[in-house]
């Protein structure tokens, strides 16, 4: 998966706590997206950013869910009170440039995957 | 609203055979397409793209076919092999726009 990294794999949480998922895109890359596969479901767009500024944040849940990509550091999916529902796996990818620019291929991590309890 | 469509959930075929994966879209927009194989507990891989200039685009064992007046792509993997047994995921991205739209998958199974 050419270096996308996100942390941590497995992540367990009560409900009603926060959970909080790392990626570093592969180097060169700034342009990060992250997907969410539920279980049995296909991947579902979430948001995508550039350093400092979220460009596409229509697939995000409009309550308990935020993401950043700051100056410095990897990019962070955090999930607030957490429930149930919330359990999936979330896959981070990043791009060198934004997909407008047709012929971009994206690459995945190996995926974080948060069981609520 | 699924704009992009992967009609079979999952398919079988022997060791050695041809396997065809289809997709759908909906969007005349879309102009780029790609394909990714995952693995359980693993993050899909890059398997082959297409442009919406070309018609086909060959890497190795995959092809992929491409039909833009039927808005329809496919992935020929031959010969396949066991390890071939994954799901598969095809996704399109129109210039301008800034997401890739990924379908439901496709679980291959090849069969020794």
């Amino acid at each position: 998966n050419a270096g996308v990294m996100q942390n941590p794999r497995h992540l367990v949480r009560r409900r009603g706590q926060e959970a909080r998922l790392r990626c570093s895109p592969m180097k060169g890359h700034s342009h990060v997206y992250w997907y969410r596969q539920l279980p049995e479901e296909g991947l579902k767009f979430m948001v995508y950013l550039q350093k400092e500024n979220i460009i596409d944040e229509s697939g995000m849940p409009k309550e308990r869910f935020s993401a950043e990509f700051p100056k410095e550091g990897p990019s962070i999916l955090r999930i607030q009170q957490v429930v149930r529902g919330d359990s999936a796996a979330y896959f981070c990818a990043s791009s060198p440039r934004n997909t407008g620019n047709s012929g971009n291929t994206i690459y995945f991590g190996e995926g974080s995957w948060l069981t609520v309890v | 609203d699924q704009q992009v469509k992967q009609n079979s959930p999952s398919l079988s075929v022997q060791e050695g055979r041809i396997s065809i994966l289809n997709c759908d879209y909906t969007n005349s927009m879309f102009d780029y397409f790609l394909w990714y194989k995952k693995y359980p507990a693993e993050g899909p891989t890059f398997l082959i793209s297409i442009s919406s200039i070309k018609d086909k685009n060959e890497d190795g064992r995959f092809t992929v076919f491409l039909n833009k007046s039927a808005k329809h792509l496919s992935l020929h993997i031959v010969p396949s092999q066991p390890g071939d047994s994954a799901v598969y995921f095809c996704a399109a991205s129109a210039t301008g726009g800034d997401k890739y739209i990924f379908g439901t998958g496709t679980r291959l199974k090849v069969l020794a």
